[in-house]
């Protein structure tokens, strides 16, 4: 089986500049969480999909939104970015929450 | 807004030697995950715990979750250079599952 695949890995962008983030779950998962990653942090909730409808969000503005689709694969969308935005950004997948979740590797945003 | 404290933050220890790491919380969780996240990767799930009083073992990793579902530990025995990594516990919320509470992690360094 395959696990979870985002892209790109790293990534710089300006500040006010849009990005969005990829990810392909792991098959047969049909939740996907967003999660950003600061330097020696643990990781924070964005939000989470369960078949293509959020059903659940962190204490993260609008700007930060996303998107689920019919194949469970997700994207995550950040507008007018800001220099606290950068950070690693994991995509998890799961079939239940109670089994755990498959994580990618990430990607690298950095914003200058 | 339900916090799970990890302790310790960092941990350098010699090859050989036992260890324990704390995950606390004054909140109720239906479920508690321990994670393994090496750098630019992201965390792998080691185990869940479910039932209050649960004791898992993985090979040398011993996972203890609380008789009352709010804390949980992980001790690990003769530790080897290739235990060396950050370690997560992250909890599900009781009765809203959608999203997994995180600690802040303990990094972890086992010198040879």
């Amino acid at each position: 089986e395959t696990g979870v695949t985002q892209s790109p890995t790293h990534l710089i962008k300006t500040r006010g500049q849009q990005v969005t983030l990829r990810c392909s779950s792991q098959s047969g998962h049909n939740t996907v969480s967003w999660y950003q990653q600061a330097l020696g942090q643990g990781p924070q909730f964005i939000f989470q999909y369960y078949r293509e409808e959020e059903n659940g969000r962190g204490n993260f503005p609008p700007r930060f939104s996303g998107l689920q689709f019919p194949n469970y694969s997700s994207e995550l969308n950040v507008n007018a970015l800001e220099l606290d935005d950068s950070a690693l950004y994991l995509c998890a997948s799961s079939l239940r929450q109670v089994y755990g979740y498959t994580f990618g590797s990430g990607t690298r945003l950095t914003v200058v | 807004t339900q916090l799970l404290e990890q302790s310790p933050q960092f941990l350098s220890i010699q090859e050989g030697e036992n260890l324990t790491v704390y995950c606390n919380s004054s909140s109720v969780f239906s479920s508690l995950q321990w994670y393994r996240q090496e750098p630019g990767e992201g965390p792998v799930l080691l185990v869940t715990v479910v039932t209050g009083g649960e004791v898992k073992k993985l090979k040398r990793l011993t996972f203890q979750f609380g008789d009352a579902r709010k804390d949980s530990s992980l001790h690990i025995t003769a530790a080897q250079p290739g235990d060396t990594g950050l370690y997560l516990c992250a909890g599900a919320e009781a009765g809203n599952n959608r999203k997994l509470i995180w600690g802040l992690g303990t990094s972890l360094a086992v010198n040879p």
